[in-house]
């Protein structure tokens, strides 16, 4: 079983409409979680970090579900733009930072 | 710098020669990470230096892969007889590595893509 796991998708989400999707995670010591987005051909950039609590970003909406070992990250609204792969990652022991396969939105108008 | 530099970005070489991949992080992050990304895949962690020193390299796949960052700043990613499968876009991050909020906020570089013929 890989350490992180994401759904690959493609998510094929109208323009305005709302997506969500998960990561699970093995390692239930795993301490910080993170969501990047990856354009194509580009390198991941930070979207948002995970909190305990749940955080919300303008149209993003991050949950952390401990006890069964996974995070969400919930767009609303969606625009064109929100097309992307999504990675999410969670650092482990150390500062490792292991990251899941992507999960990939398509928004379409 | 501003962000994180990496050279070259792209490199065409043949199967069985040497490769250096250089990454030039932010300036005053101690943390930098090396990272592998082959096309449809999530970035495959290689190592992990804090400040000079190795501090995880788990993910190196064989003695082949070595990294070096002698002066806590600039690292370089050295593949000795390359093999098609090395094939990927090889991921240079680094982040503040200390203690807070942003410790492990990782900041990419570009990648330099490595394509073994």
């Amino acid at each position: 079983r890989k350490e992180v796991e994401q759904d690959p998708g493609p998510f094929n989400v109208p323009e305005g409409a709302t997506v969500a999707f998960n990561c699970t995670y093995s390692n239930s010591a795993s301490q910080s979680f993170f969501w990047y987005r990856q354009d194509c051909r580009k390198e991941p950039k930070l979207l948002m970090s995970v909190y305990s609590s749940g955080n919300e970003d303008g149209r993003f909406t991050a949950q952390l579900n401990r006890a069964s070992q996974y995070i969400s990250l919930l767009i609303r609204d969606s625009k064109l733009s929100d097309s992307a792969t999504y990675l999410c990652a969670v650092k482990t022991a150390g500062n490792k930072l292991t990251f899941g396969g992507g999960t990939r939105v398509l928004v379409k108008p | 710098g501003a962000g994180v530099s990496q050279t070259p970005s792209n490199k065409v070489t043949e199967k069985g020669k040497y490769v250096e991949l250089r990454c030039d992080p932010i300036s005053g992050h101690t943390a930098l990470y090396w990272y592998r990304q082959s096309l449809g895949q999530g970035p495959e962690f290689l190592i992990y230096f804090q400040g000079t020193g190795a501090a995880d390299d788990s993910g190196l796949p064989n003695d082949r892969f070595f990294a070096v960052r002698p002066e806590g700043s600039v690292s370089t990613l050295k593949i000795q007889r390359t093999e098609r499968g090395d094939s990927a876009v090889y991921l240079c991050a680094s982040s503040p590595g200390t203690s807070g909020g942003g410790a492990n906020v990782l900041t990419f570089g570009a990648g330099s893509r490595l394509t073994v013929l």
